[in-house]
């Protein structure tokens, strides 16, 4: 079982609809990581949070700790969010990556 | 702020030859990792250096894979000899004392 597992594993999307991820792990954490990942490979880092909720954009993370459960929500999406997201929970310096959603937005 | 550099970006080879990948992290960034991804899957990683001694290499496939960090500033990962199934993207990230990390763009090596 991997400490850290993402739901969907795929999602496809009408451009303008409002998007959820949802993240779970079983580690304990000092904070979790949102990345995006484009074709190509590069990963880019879209949120680090330890507690309640960031916002950039139309990008909201939210995360309870207690529940050991984290969400990506992308509002009024477009094609260019079209990319594979990845949460990784941190432990001390070490990180357990989700598996990843793919997703794409069509227009 | 520069980000973390690699290269090269792709690369063939054979199955049975070496090759050799190089990151240059943030600098002042004391942790470096190195992590293999697969097609379809996460990041898994192969080793984590703080400064140049390593913290956790226990995924890493030791027969074929090395790793090195001389001077607790850039690193080179060999794989000698490669496998088909070594083929991947290999990612370079760092970190300032397990904060966010930063990704490198990746070399993707294809073993024919």
């Amino acid at each position: 079982k991997n400490e850290v597992e993402q739901s969907p594993q795929n999602l496809t999307a009408q451009e303008g609809e409002f998007i959820t991820i949802n993240c779970s792990y079983s580690v304990g954490i000092s904070a979790l990581h949102w990345l995006q990942q484009h074709p190509g490979g590069g990963i880019v880092s879209l949120f680090m949070l330890s507690s309640g909720k960031k916002k950039h954009g139309r990008l909201i993370a939210t995360i309870n700790i207690q529940e050991k459960h984290s969400s990506l929500h992308i509002t009024a999406s477009h094609p260019r969010d079209s990319a594979v997201y990845i949460c990784a929970a941190i432990t001390g310096n070490q990180f357990y990556f989700g598996t990843g959603t793919s997703l794409t937005v069509i227009p | 702020e520069a980000g973390v550099a690699q290269s090269p970006r792709y690369k063939i080879i054979e199955k049975r030859q070496s090759v050799a990948f190089w990151c240059n992290p943030i600098s002042g960034h004391a942790t470096l990792y190195w992590y293999q991804q697969i097609l379809g899957q996460g990041p898994k990683l192969l080793i984590q250096f703080q400064n140049n001694g390593v913290v956790d290499d226990s995924q890493l496939p030791k027969d074929r894979f090395s790793a090195e960090r001389l001077k607790g500033v850039d690193s080179t990962l060999k794989i000698q000899p490669a496998k088909l199934e070594d083929s991947a993207v290999y990612l370079c990230a760092s970190s300032f004392e397990g904060d966010e990390a930063f990704f490198g763009p990746g070399t993707r090596l294809t073993v024919l």
